[in-house]
């Protein structure tokens, strides 16, 4: 099966300017997690969606970053304006509806973000 | 609140020999213990997990251990090779859908 897929691979823009990442989870996965990754650091969740429902927003910055999954698939994650201290790797996983208690999470490659 | 401390931050180890990488959670709720590897510019995979109802779990020459008291888990990878290098991540799992990670191990696999 096809793995999840982000675009684009790596971003460089200007402080003060807007940024969108776009994720494609694996088919039939219906819960979609955006990840922050700083730079030698473990992912930290943003924001994890049920379906098209954002069920755990509460680690998102709202005042600049928002995201949507419209159709409970594929999702935008936005940044305006972005800060200096964006520059991260945003890391979009999913995962199916975990039977047991228990899920695994598959990553996609990410987004590299610069901001200068 | 909820943490995962990873130890150590770098590795470095001869081909052949084994690596330990060994990670404390906080939270007693914790019930899934996920690792994955993550190699430079790639995406993280999981490479092996357990769950709290067994202490260990081997895959060829990968294994974790679960010590549910202590609030510890470990990774051990036997007869390392080049390949093995890699940034490695603990993580635990307090609910069925969240993950907290650890910082991350650095690996180097010296031929």
């Amino acid at each position: 099966e096809a793995g999840v897929v982000q675009s684009p691979r790596y971003k460089i823009i200007e402080k003060k300017q807007p940024v969108a990442f776009w994720c494609n989870p694996i088919s039939g996965h219906n819960t979609l997690y955006w990840y922050l990754q700083n730079l030698g650091q473990g992912p930290e969740l943003l924001i994890r969606y049920e379906n098209e429902e954002a069920v755990d927003d509460s680690q998102l910055p709202k005042d600049r970053f928002s995201a949507e999954r419209l159709k409970g698939v594929d999702s935008t994650l936005k940044i305006q304006p972005a800060e200096l201290g964006d520059s991260a790797v945003y890391l979009c996983a999913s995962s199916r509806t975990p039977s047991g208690g228990w899920n695994e999470q598959f990553f996609g490659p990410g987004t590299r973000l610069t901001v200068l | 609140g909820e943490n995962v401390e990873q130890h150590p931050s770098t590795l470095s180890v001869q081909e052949g020999d084994s690596a330990v990488i060994k990670c404390t959670y906080s939270d007693s709720a914790s019930n899934y213990f996920p690792w994955y590897k993550q190699e430079l510019g790639k995406r993280p995979q999981l490479i092996i997990d357990i769950r709290s109802n067994v202490g260990e779990k081997k895959d060829q020459r990968i294994a974790v251990t679960l010590n549910k008291t202590a609030k510890h888990f470990s990774l051990h990878i036997t007869e390392t090779q080049p390949e093995d290098s890699a940034v490695y991540f603990c993580a635990a799992s307090p609910g069925t859908y969240k993950y907290i990670f650890g910082t991350g191990t650095r690996l180097k696999v010296l031929a």
